[in-house]
């Protein structure tokens, strides 16, 4: 059950498109259709954001995109707005009912 | 409306025991899986325990294995989690979560801070 891998930090200007990675393995990201992303902003729980990889859940902006290519998925932020600024979390059912979280990306809007 | 509201934690010692509780309204609690994630201070999110939706099958992180237990009474729509020697890595906001068949988490209560130290 070891983390999947996300960059601790990530910046981008209004208006702007950024990436986040979340790299797993073929035991987890790999394995399943099965991500979800979580913006969590200070002291707030967490909001899913995209799930099943990149499905969208109703209510949330459509400027969030999620895809996937082997072991690495993705998160892009299009059109960045300041109410962004929050941290982000990958996660990825891991098999027989258990799930890995990403170390978390801080997103700084500039 | 969903809500979840945690309620338990606290300051606890090494070795020493708590037991979360989740209360849920809004929606068919006994119809649905739950789980507890938790926060450490700074850090970031890790899943600890779920439960199915009859209560009958749990499962545990390898950290909390033997030590932990999730439960559920959906005549009180009440999750639960009983934590014993609790160790001071332990310490973290624990937030529980409803569970959809996506295998994702789409309502998070507000989350408990349990403290364990000396």
């Amino acid at each position: 059950q070891s983390a999947l891998t996300q960059p601790a930090s990530v910046s981008g200007s209004p208006g702007q498109s950024i990436t986040i990675s979340c790299t797993g393995t073929s035991s987890d990201v790999g394995n399943y259709n099965l991500v979800s992303w979580y913006q969590q902003h200070p002291g707030k729980a967490p909001k899913v954001m995209i799930h099943e990889d990149s499905k969208r859940p109703s209510g949330v902006s459509n400027r969030f995109s999620g895809s996937k290519s082997g072991n690495t998925a993705s998160l892009t932020i299009s059109g960045l707005q300041a109410e962004d600024e929050a941290d982000y979390y990958c996660c990825s059912y891991a098999g027989s009912f258990t799930w890995v979280f990403g170390g978390g990306t801080k997103l700084t809007v500039l | 409306e969903v809500q979840l509201v945690e309620s338990g934690g606290g300051l606890a010692q090494p070795g020493g025991s708590l037991r979360l509780s989740c209360e849920a309204s809004g929606f068919s609690f006994s119809s649905y899986a739950m789980s507890w994630v938790r926060q450490g201070p700074g850090k970031g999110l890790e899943w600890v325990s779920a439960i199915s939706a009859s209560g009958g099958s749990t499962y545990y992180a390898d950290s909390v294995k033997g030590r932990f237990t999730i439960s559920r009474d959906s005549s009180k729509n009440t999750l639960y989690l009983q934590m014993n020697s609790l160790r001071v890595e332990d310490t973290a906001v624990y937030f529980c979560a409803k569970r959809e068949p996506g295998q994702f988490f789409d309502y998070w209560g507000q989350g408990t801070l349990v403290t364990v130290s000396s």
